[in-house]
């Protein structure tokens, strides 16, 4: 089983649409949880962390669910530039391990006219 | 901000060459990461470092080596390069060992191994 596991996708999705993913880790022990986003062919870039208690960055929200062990990602009213892949990012450890973070395969996301 | 440098875009090897990536990072962290990424396998940590002359292996270190002589500098080195090393790398580095820390990554260096 992976350690980090997401829906590959493609999402095809029109503008302004409200667009879901979700991820699930497999070692119940992590501490902390990223979504990154990475368009074609550049560099993944952090898009936001993901905190206990849910949080929210303008149309984005990021919730964590330890008991069932997913994150997920809500997009609402959908914009072109959203367009990219979507990374659930998981870092195991408290403390150590030089930083280590385990990473999805990524959710492909794509959003037309 | 962040800046995180990689020596080349692109890159164009023949099969048994050795082959040098430079990643260069402004920020004075800790850790430094070098990674391949590969359509439908994801990202797949090679190797990082989290001190000066400290290297740890990752999870496909096969056919790679690294270096890490000053705390700025990490260099991934193929000794000899083989068609399935063709590849997107990617270098990352992040500040220190709190698991809140977040890595920031280079543009990448796309490397075709003829």
């Amino acid at each position: 089983r992976k350690e980090v596991e997401q829906d590959p996708g493609p999402f095809n999705v029109p503008e302004g649409a409200t667009v879901a993913f979700n991820c699930t880790y497999s070692n119940s022990a992590s501490q902390s949880f990223f979504w990154y986003r990475q368009d074609c062919r550049k560099e993944p870039k952090l898009l936001m962390s993901v905190y206990s208690s849910g949080n929210e960055d303008g149309r984005f929200t990021a919730q964590l669910n330890r008991a069932s062990q997913y994150i997920s990602l809500l997009i609402r009213d959908s914009k072109l530039s959203d367009s990219a892949t979507y990374l659930c990012v998981v870092n195991p450890a408290f403390w150590g391990q030089g930083g280590k973070l385990i990473f999805g395969q990524g959710t492909e996301l794509s959003v037309k006219p | 901000d962040v800046k995180v440098t990689q020596s080349s875009r692109y890159l164009v090897k023949r099969t048994g060459e050795k082959v040098f990536l430079e990643c260069v990072q402004d920020m004075d962290h800790e850790n430094m990461f070098w990674y391949r990424q590969d359509p439908g396998l994801g990202l797949r940590l090679i190797y990082f470092s989290y001190d000066v002359k400290m290297k740890e292996k990752g999870d496909i270190p096969e056919g790679y080596s690294v270096s890490r002589e000053k705390k700025e500098r990490f260099s991934l080195i193929l000794e000899s390069a083989s068609t399935n090393q063709t590849s997107m790398y990617l270098c990352a580095s992040s500040r220190g060992q709190s698991s809140l820390e977040t890595q920031y990554f280079g543009p990448g260096t796309r490397l075709l191994v003829l």
